[in-house]
């Protein structure tokens, strides 16, 4: 049974920090690996997707990368600004469209 | 493009009533699928639909069933609610390997 597994849970950083967010799965076959952000009582909004035979993928200041052997993933954010302060989640899929979520990282920019 | 659209956003009923919440994906999409996110047990697979047919299941109950229309909407029903049962329901709609969510349905079982 697939496990993720997201630290820290919470996260405070200064504006204009860069920082990494962890995410780790227990069972390395997975189809590919989602990054999401969901603000307070709202759906989630997708950020990047890695394939599993892709090391990373970039858009704008956030940078995800995947090592599927060790089971990890990590979603570097560049120059954190406060519009970035939500909850990030990713998800474990596999090829029959079974998606398995960590508990989150709840991210606070201060200005 | 509209993006996934959930009705109601917000629903409040007691024990032991059942209840229907609807999920509209975005146009050409033809698979969805339903989550439960709860503070406790976090973001939970309940199943998917794809082509009107249950693809996967997750682990929950009986009580809880779906079903997906030709125009690829989707039902989430739970039948004889419990207090356990408040939550965030999503549902995610996708073409290819990206899921795209809606805002959700907050149920409030009292």
């Amino acid at each position: 049974k697939q496990e993720v597994t997201q630290i820290p849970a919470a996260l405070s950083v200064p504006e204009g920090e860069n920082l990494v967010l962890n995410c780790s799965f227990t069972d390395s076959a997975i189809y590919n690996l989602q990054w999401f952000r969901q603000d307070p009582g709202k759906g989630l909004t997708s950020l990047l997707l890695i394939q599993s035979s892709q090391r990373e993928q970039t858009s704008g200041r956030l940078n995800a990368s995947l090592d599927k052997s060790s089971g990890r993933s990590t979603l570097y954010i560049a120059a954190s600004q406060p519009g970035d302060s939500a909850t990030y989640l990713c998800a474990a899929n596999t090829n029959a469209g079974k998606s398995t979520f960590g508990d989150g990282t709840t991210l606070t920019v201060k200005p | 493009k509209a993006g996934v659209t959930q009705t109601p956003r917000y629903l409040i009923k007691t024990r032991g009533q059942q209840v229907t919440l609807s999920c509209s994906p975005i146009s050409g999409h033809r698979s969805v699928s339903w989550y439960q996110q709860t503070p406790g047990q976090g973001l939970q697979f309940l199943f998917e639909y794809f082509s009107e047919t249950q693809r996967n299941k997750g682990n929950f109950p009986g009580r809880f069933s779906g079903r997906q229309f030709s125009n690829s909407r989707s039902e989430m029903n739970v039948s004889t609610l419990e207090l356990g049962d408040s939550a965030l329901y999503l549902c995610a709609s996708r073409l290819t390997d990206t899921q795209y969510f809606g805002p959700g349905t907050r149920l409030t079982v009292l």
